[in-house]
């Protein structure tokens, strides 16, 4: 299956912008893009997903690149709330089942 | 809305005993998985199931059994807990159509000493 590769943490200021990478070179094309973030003693928690095309919803924004090997996930505006895991996984198909492929995510720490 | 429960909560068992973790989730979902989060890990997905009466090994399956009798439910036991599975045990479940996202439980924290 392939697999993401994440920073291990990253560091943001309250109210900027938080870009998050995620490298998943070894991609296959009906394979999903999704991130979930985790906090502390919770389950993952689901922020966006995408298969070729930049997605955005309330929570964040989801940039592919065009090759798919690289993705990045965009909080607009990180508050204290927004400190946690961040996991890019890769949601693969194989022989027609679906499972959800984790990485070992970026710990986020959002400085007041 | 239930969502995805997970019981129990925690549990602490001794070498050698047996248990079963129960996951329900209440969304018709088709697909339900089960993985453990060890310290510092992302998760690893143990095994899973793509509908009633179906089920699949994933990543790391060795000690574990499973079973999807009815939909809403997915179990999963430990025959001989080894002290090697403590760790905190996630389900998840969804739709499997699309690139649908996965709904998770609150986890189970396990013990074995």
């Amino acid at each position: 299956d392939a697999k993401t590769t994440q920073p291990n943490s990253m560091e943001s200021n309250e109210e900027e912008p938080v870009h998050l990478p995620c490298n998943h070179s070894t991609i296959s094309g009906t394979d999903y893009i999704h991130w979930y973030r985790q906090l502390p003693s919770q389950g993952p928690e689901y922020v966006i997903h995408g298969l070729t095309s930049n997605v955005n919803n309330r929570m964040a924004s989801l940039a592919i690149a065009e090759d798919r090997k690289s993705s990045t996930l965009i909080l607009h505006r990180a508050t204290l709330r927004d400190a946690a895991v961040y996991y890019c996984i890769l949601r693969v198909t194989t022989s027609g089942t679906y499972k959800y492929i984790f990485g070992t995510g970026t710990r986020l720490k959002v400085l007041a | 809305n239930a969502g995805v429960t997970q019981t129990p909560k925690f549990r602490v068992l001794k070498t050698g005993q047996s248990m079963t973790l129960l996951c329900a989730q209440d969304m018709n979902h088709e697909y339900m998985y089960w993985y453990r989060q060890d310290p510092g890990m992302g998760l690893r997905l143990i095994h899973y199931s793509v509908g009633e009466g179906t089920t699949a090994k994933g990543e790391v399956p060795d000690g574990y059994n499973v079973s999807r009798l009815k939909k809403q439910n997915f179990l999963l036991g430990l025959e001989s807990a080894a002290p090697s599975q403590t760790s905190v045990y996630f389900c998840a479940s969804s739709y499997g159509q699309g690139g649908s996202e996965a709904f998770f439980g609150q986890g189970t924290r396990l013990t074995v000493v």
